[in-house]
């Protein structure tokens, strides 16, 4: 089945720097989206990306639909404390069940840390 | 608006227990997805209901199964409790189920003893 790569795992950031983060596929996603999740909650949508060779943002949060709709990538521009978490990507599967156009597939999460 | 909601937030089983999950999506929002989330496994899709049918369903035993009522509020339920099913299970609803943007819930973490 459909996988995605989540990467890097996890990383440590301190305040005021940029981070990235991407997520790769052997097959073709006609949607990426990307979550945050805080412990203990549920995940919480950042961006929506839709077309390939697509660029949004939000506030602080820049996401890329890949132009090979393999893949896509989350930068955070100067970031603060409150950032940490752990962040999903997730693409729509391509799969058709009964008129659905197919689930959510998601990374294994790329995980925020503080640097000590 | 107020958000998705589950009930009840956390639950404690023994093995060969039933249990019953509960998720009211979002006003307005008629398609409520399901997903388990493990350490191990990550976040895994479960089943999909729109307008009261499941349209789409994942890699799991008969074990799982939901519904959808008319108001769009949907249950899971988890038969024959196993250890490995201990999980954070979490409800996300969609205006319409080929719209992506899914709502998450804050789950309801589920041990199993």
């Amino acid at each position: 089945g459909q996988q995605l790569n989540q990467s890097p795992q996890s990383m440590f950031i301190q305040e005021g720097e940029d981070v990235s983060m991407n997520c790769t596929s052997s097959s073709i996603f006609n949607t990426w989206l990307w979550y945050k999740q805080d412990p203990g909650e549920g995940p919480v949508l950042l961006i929506a990306l839709y077309k390939a060779g697509e660029l949004t943002s939000n506030g602080r949060l820049t996401a890329q639909f890949g132009i090979t709709r393999k893949d896509s990538f989350l930068n955070i521009s100067a970031s603060i404390p409150s950032d940490v978490g752990i962040y999903f990507c997730a693409g729509q599967g391509s799969m058709n069940y009964g008129g659905s156009q197919g689930n959510l597939i998601f990374g294994k999460g790329t995980k925020l840390s503080v640097k000590p | 608006k107020a958000g998705v909601t589950q009930t009840p937030r956390y639950l404690i089983k023994t093995r060969g227990q039933q249990v019953t999950l509960s998720c009211s999506p979002i006003s307005g929002h008629r398609s409520v997805s399901w997903y388990q989330q493990t350490p191990g496994q990550g976040l895994q899709f479960l089943f999909e209901y729109f307008s009261e049918t499941q349209r789409n369903k994942g890699n799991f035993p008969g074990r799982f199964s939901g519904r959808q009522f008319s108001n769009s509020r949907s249950e899971m339920n988890v038969s024959t409790l196993e250890l490995g099913d201990s999980a954070l299970y979490l409800c996300a609803s969609s205006i319409q189920g080929n719209n992506y943007e899914q709502y998450f819930g804050p789950g309801t973490r589920l041990t199993v003893t």
